[in-house]
């Protein structure tokens, strides 16, 4: 059965801090996508990043980074200088390649403060 | 411009009573799925879609019935049998070919049932 545990519940830095949001993920299948995702105070999901399975990469995009580690079933995701707007609970979440579905972690609430 | 709508945005009825959330689409996705969200929860998958006239129960689908007559349209019904329904529902689709397993999320309903 697939699990995405992301540990912190939340978080509280103040602006300009570097933060690291954890997520560890299980998996049977070697074939499988990860993503995250950010909730802003609105409610709506915001699509941030998708990775497969075979691309360990890391990649980065703006003041946002993602470390992906098949040998520890991790996929972190850092926000460099944070800003206050990146204020928001972020999801992980992981799909078997053949599903339809996606299994999505409790969440990490990230807090800004200025 | 294309995307999710879900409404209204907050939903109040009186216990005993069915209501019947909206979800539409103009992203020509083939598939569709319906959420329930918590407070400190992740998202749990109430119940899904992948083609017209077909859909499956997800992991918390008892108290919920939905339909799928038409593509862009997968409304949910939340009924009196649902135990605890005061919560907040995420719509989202996906476009079901090629390898783009990320889903794209509607704003949501948040229900109070009192």
């Amino acid at each position: 059965a697939q699990k995405v545990t992301q540990a912190q519940t939340e978080i509280s830095v103040v602006e300009k801090e570097d933060v690291t949001l954890d997520c560890v993920y299980e998996t049977r299948d070697t074939t499988y996508y990860l993503f995250w995702y950010k909730q802003p105070p609105s409610g709506e999901l915001v699509f941030l990043i998708r990775r497969n399975s075979f691309d360990e990469q890391n990649e980065i995009s703006g003041r946002y980074s993602w470390n992906f580690q098949k040998s520890t079933s991790s996929f972190n995701f850092t926000i460099t200088a944070s800003q206050v707007v990146d204020s928001a609970v972020y999801f992980c979440a992981l799909s078997e390649v053949g599903y339809s579905t996606l299994t999505f972690g409790k969440g990490t609430m990230l807090l800004v403060s200025p | 411009d294309g995307g999710i709508t879900q409404s209204p945005k907050y939903l109040f009825r009186k216990e005993g009573q069915n209501v019947t959330l909206s979800c539409e689409q103009n992203l020509n996705h083939d598939a569709m799925y319906w959420y329930r969200q918590d407070p400190g929860q992740g998202l749990r998958l109430i119940y899904y879609s992948q083609i017209v006239n077909d859909f499956q129960k997800g992991d918390i689908a008892e108290g919920y019935s939905v339909s799928r007559e038409k593509k862009e349209s997968f409304p949910l019904t939340v009924t009196s049998a649902q135990k605890n329904p005061t919560a907040f529902y995420l719509c989202a689709s996906r476009a079901a070919r090629g390898q783009l397993y990320e889903q794209y999320f509607g704003p949501g309903t948040r229900l109070t049932v009192t």
